[in-house]
Formats: C-alpha cells, sequence, structure tokens
C-alpha cells in the first residue's frame, strides 16, 4: 500500500514569490491535514480538507491556503513568501477525523 | 499552559533498559491519543495509537492513557540504539475546532547508547 507522497522534496524560493505544495494522500484516506514544523515552533497545523472542504484552519496569515480536490489530493500555497516561512511542511492523511494520521516526506521549504 | 506538554529531555537511557516518555494535555475532551517517533531530518512516523483508559501493547512499546489525569505515556522496553529519536505526544480533539487537528507536544529526544 503506498503511503503519503509529497512533492518536491525541496524547494528554494526568494522573498515575494510564491510557491505551491502538493500532498497525495494514502489511498481511500478523505482526510488531508498540513503542519509546519520549525525547530522553534515545533509542529504547527495549518489546515484540513475532507471532501474537497476545508473544515479546520490553524492560526497562520491567509497568504497560507489549500485545497483538496475530488481524488482526494492535497495542495497548499503561500504567497509572497517570507524568510520566516522557510520549513518543514508536512501533510498527513487519515480514513477520518480522529483516527491514525500518517504523514508523507515533508517539503523543506527554504525561503532567501 | 500549553495544550499538550512533553517531559523535558533529552532522556539517555542505556540499551536494553525501559525508557519511559510521559504526556498531558490539557483539553479534557480529548478523545485520540498517539505517539510519533522522528529521526534527524526525517518526518514523524506513527507508532502507537491509543484510544481508551489503560495501556495497549505492540511490540516493545506499551502505551499508556489515564484521561481523569489527562495523561499519556509511552513505555519502550529493551531500548535499542536504533530508537533513538525525538518522540512526539499527539492529541486529537472531538470535532468542531479539532476536525483533523493533531496538536503536538514539544517533543522528548531519546538516546539509547550501547
Amino acid at each position: 500500500k503506498a503511503g503519503v507522497t509529497q512533492t518536491p522534496r525541496y524547494l528554494i524560493k526568494t522573498r515575494g514569490q510564491q510557491v505551491t505544495l502538493s500532498c497525495s494522500p494514502i489511498s481511500g484516506h478523505r482526510s488531508v491535514s498540513w503542519y509546519q514544523q520549525t525547530p522553534g515552533q515545533g509542529l504547527q497545523f495549518l489546515f484540513e480538507y475532507f471532501s474537497e472542504t476545508q473544515r479546520n484552519k490553524g492560526n497562520f496569515p491567509g497568504r497560507f491556503s489549500g485545497r483538496q480536490f475530488s481524488n482526494s489530493r492535497s495542495e497548499m500555497n503561500v504567497s509572497t513568501l517570507e524568510l520566516g516561512d522557510s520549513a518543514l511542511y508536512l501533510c498527513a492523511s487519515s480514513f477520518t477525523d480522529g483516527y491514525e494520521a500518517f504523514f508523507g516526506q515533508g517539503t523543506r521549504l527554504t525561503v532567501v | 499552559q500549553k495544550e499538550v506538554e512533553q517531559n523535558s529531555g533529552p532522556l539517555s537511557v542505556p540499551e536494553g533498559a525501559i525508557a519511559s516518555l510521559n504526556c498531558t494535555y490539557s483539553d479534557r475532551v480529548s478523545q485520540s491519543f498517539f505517539w510519533y517517533r522522528q529521526y534527524s531530518g526525517k518526518s514523524p512516523e506513527l507508532i502507537m495509537s491509543i484510544y481508551s483508559n489503560g495501556d495497549k501493547e505492540d511490540g516493545r512499546f506499551t502505551a499508556q492513557l489515564n484521561k481523569a489525569s489527562q495523561y499519556v505515556s509511552l513505555l519502550i522496553r529493551d531500548s535499542q540504539p536504533s530508537d533513538s529519536a525525538t518522540y512526539l505526544c499527539a492529541v486529537n480533539g472531538a470535532g468542531g475546532t479539532s476536525y483533523g487537528k493533531l496538536t503536538f507536544g514539544q517533543g522528548t529526544i531519546l538516546t539509547v547508547h550501547p
């Protein structure tokens, strides 16, 4: 059974640019959540999608957005990148809320 | 008070010993509890889930949950150097603002020395 796949694995962007990250969940999983991990803040919840609907959103500025497609694949977008957006971005998929969540390998974003 | 707190590390144990990792949470209505292991430079890997009070064993790992005390722990028996990693406690609430949201502790770094 294939795991959660995130692309790309690494990204280097310049301040002010925008970036789109992709996540393909485990087959049959309809919930996809996104997290930002930094050394100082740990793992912080960004948002969660279920059946193409955003059900929950963390405390991040509006520059962070996402969407989910009918096949449960999800994308997150960060516009007007700032240096502080440099982080490991992780997506996790689960069957539904409250069930075990499995993480992808992550996308390491560096903003210069 | 942090929503999820883990015992401060780092924790160092000799090979073959029992490693004990602790976690407390503040949201009394939390429903699901997980332990993840994260190696340096890698993503978190789920190692245990627990949903009801008591113990749950899986191989060398035992998770313990006490909802009345809002406490969850992870015991690793016969610790191996390959267990050296950061262990993350994660808690999921009960619907509403908790949909799909795992709240993580800051992690405990475990080192198992030969």
